[in-house]
């Protein structure tokens, strides 16, 4: 099983480029969400799915657009990259039963510079 | 919005010292996860709580639920170098939202 596969794993961006972080997960789960990892900020919510077709916003979901087309693929988009996006964007995984969530499985991170 | 906090940000035991971080959230929770993530790595599940009051116990480690579901705590007894790393409680209500606290970052000093 490759669990949660993030793509690319680095990325160097000019200020004003658009970039598509890639999420894709093969255990059939339903929950998907992003997060970003700063210096001395843990990881904070950017946007989350509980399903094909559904999305919402998470804590800091400015200047990120998500889709869910798929129950496998959950896309992450940056419009138009500004330095303050510079972090590790992490996407996880779980199934969910009834109104509890499971746990998490992450991918291993793309690690993104802004310049 | 829901926030969760985690104190310390950081510790540095001695191998072989306890080590305890406690994570208190803004909101009645309806469960609570605990993560570890090691150095250049990625956060890995270790537990999930979900009634009130509930206690449980992997080897050396043991995580508590409080009575009123906003707060928990990880305890390790006698920490090994192995322990190193952050350890993150994340919390959830019914809105489908698992917010992170900070983190802890445990650092073990031989």
């Amino acid at each position: 099983n490759a669990g949660v596969t993030q793509t690319p794993k680095f990325q160097v961006l000019k200020t004003g480029q658009s970039m598509t972080l890639q999420c894709a997960q093969d255990m059939n789960h339903e929950y998907m969400s992003w997060y970003r990892q700063d210096p001395g900020m843990g990881l904070r919510l950017i946007h989350y799915s509980v399903g094909a077709g559904i999305t919402d916003q998470g804590e800091v979901p400015n200047g990120y657009n998500v889709s869910r087309s798929t129950t496998e693929d959950f896309p992450l988009r940056l419009l138009s990259a500004a330095p303050s996006q510079t972090s590790v964007y992490f996407c996880a995984s779980s199934l969910r039963r009834g109104v509890s969530n499971q746990p998490q499985h992450f991918g291993d991170g793309t690690r993104l510079s802004i310049l | 919005g829901q926030q969760v906090m985690q104190i310390p940000q950081y510790q540095h035991v001695q191998e072989g010292e306890d080590f305890t971080t406690y994570c208190n959230s803004s909101t009645t929770l309806s469960n609570i996860q605990w993560y570890k993530q090691r150095p250049g790595g990625h956060p890995v599940f270790l537990i999930q709580l979900v009634k009130s009051g509930e206690v449980k116990k992997q080897k050396r480690l043991t995580f508590q639920f409080g009575e009123a579901k906003k707060n928990s705590s990880l305890h390790i007894t006698a920490t090994q170098t192995t322990d190193v790393g952050t350890y993150f409680c994340a919390g959830s209500n019914r809105d489908d939202k698992i917010i992170f606290g900070k983190g802890t970052r445990l650092h073990i000093l031989p």
